[in-house]
């Protein structure tokens, strides 16, 4: 069964701060892994793409990574501020049949 | 890109009555994805609809109790039939767009609690 395991399931940091989200998965085949971020009350947003042959894609203080080897990826945020408070959800693509399986999400707050 | 409104953005119903939630895209797409969104849970796909053919269901979900329509490429609705407390979720209408229509986009979601 396709799964999507991310970690921690919520995390508390300070403004300024740095932190790593972790996703594990199991889907297979693989086409590709996204990270979306969801404001409270709103639909979650892409922040990064990535496909079998990407380690790494930066959007602006958001550097996922990617090892395909191990399935796992990261979401690394830099000198975090108080509008990255938000849950942050790994989805990974099945190639063929492009279905999407969704991690439950890492709640992220960062306080001043 | 797309940008996806929904109508209501959150209600608070009675239990046995529907509900019928709207989701325009302000570009025509082939396809157009229904979630649920359980507290604390990841999101799961209730149906793919597909203008002019029914929608397809995913498993565990039924088109009695999730009727839905799409009239258009720009449009689509889910109506949550016969509501029960266990139907309180936030439904998420999506859409992939762009040149590989490898971006999924999302509305804002609908927040709907059952009395």
């Amino acid at each position: 069964k396709n799964q999507v395991e991310q970690s921690p399931q919520s995390l508390i940091i300070l403004e300024g701060k740095n932190c790593t989200l972790q996703c594990n998965y199991t889907v297979s085949p693989f086409s590709n892994l996204r990270w979306y971020k969801q404001d409270t009350g709103r639909g979650p947003v892409s922040l990064t793409i990535m496909t079998f042959s990407e380690n790494t894609k930066s959007n602006g203080r958001y550097t996922a990574t990617l090892d395909a080897d191990t399935k796992q990826s990261s979401l690394h945020i830099t000198a975090s501020q108080l509008s990255d408070s938000a849950s942050y959800i790994c989805v990974v693509v099945s190639g063929g049949s492009y279905i999407p399986t969704f991690g439950r999400g890492t709640s992220l707050i960062v306080h001043p | 890109s797309a940008v996806i409104s929904q109508k209501p953005s959150r209600d608070i119903c009675q239990r046995g009555t529907s509900l019928t939630i709207q989701c325009q895209v302000d570009s025509q797409v082939t396809m157009m994805f229904w979630y649920r969104q359980q507290p604390g849970q990841s999101l799961t796909l209730i149906a793919t609809a597909n203008q002019g053919s029914e929608a397809t269901y995913e498993s565990g979900f039924v088109i009695d109790k999730f009727p839905i329509s799409r009239p258009n490429l720009t449009f689509s609705t889910l109506t949550v039939s016969n509501m029960s407390p266990e139907d309180s979720s936030i439904y998420l209408c999506s859409v992939e767009a762009g040149a590989l229509t490898d971006t999924q986009y999302f509305g804002p979601g609908t927040r709907l609690t059952v009395l």
